[in-house]
């Protein structure tokens, strides 16, 4: 089983700042199996990032995605208050198929 | 615009069973793949089962907590997905995604259903 490591487990930055999340799997993996997802309080997550680095559908340009081998990262170029919420990364495998990180939570300082 | 609208979810004894329903809309629904996420409360996401599409074959798969408890199924003339949970166990209390699955990564995601196991 892969298993994903998201780091920090809290973020806390102001509006206008840059976000940088990290997710860290335990072995090797294809940029194409890594995706990144958002969820706010009482909703559900969202698709931010998938193939390592491709925006979804309306999704803003201050979000971008890098990374392979085993490290992947999510950048926040200026923080909005709307993007404070909790941050997964999520990747294709074996058994299970799916696995995902633990969350970052980005708060507001 | 994609629509996942997820329902049948509730209070459940430990043992029970409970049928879950995600109506979907705004998309092509027989060529979908779909699947099944779940987040217990204050927790991270799990995955628990995927469906191909009926030229994918239909076939499923699951993770190990829920394989031989939990059915996924799919009903292409009502596009609906269903999930079939047999032999509820207090750990399957969470909030239940429908999501569909495109390459490798979720990329619409239903509103989510609770279901509690408890006596």
């Amino acid at each position: 089983e892969i298993v994903l490591t998201q780091s920090p487990g809290t973020l806390s930055l102001s509006p206008g700042e840059r976000a940088t999340l990290s997710c860290r799997a335990s072995q090797s993996i294809s940029s194409s199996y890594l995706a990144w997802y958002q969820q706010k309080p009482g909703q559900a997550p969202r698709l931010l990032i998938y193939d390592a680095s491709t925006r979804a559908t309306d999704i803003p340009d201050r979000f971008s995605g890098s990374g392979s081998g085993t490290d992947f990262t999510l950048t926040i170029s200026r923080l909005e208050p709307e993007d404070f919420a909790v941050y997964y990364c999520q990747q294709y495998g074996s058994s299970p198929l799916y696995t995902f990180g633990q969350g970052t939570i980005l708060e507001i300082k | 615009e994609v629509q996942l609208v997820a329902s049948g979810g509730g209070l459940v004894k430990p043992g029970g069973s409970l049928r879950l329903s995600c109506a979907a809309s705004g998309f092509i629904f027989n060529s979908a793949w779909m699947s099944w996420v779940r987040q217990a409360p204050g927790k991270g996401l799990e995955w628990i089962g995927r469906i191909k599409s009926g030229t994918g074959s239909g076939t499923t798969d699951y993770a190990a907590p829920v394989k031989g408890r939990f059915t996924i199924s799919r009903d292409d003339s009502k596009n609906t997905l269903y999930l079939q949970m047999n032999s509820l166990k207090t750990e399957d209390t969470a909030v239940y995604y429908c999501t569909t699955l495109t390459g490798y990564h979720f990329d619409y995601w239903g509103q989510g259903a609770l279901v509690t196991v408890s006596s």
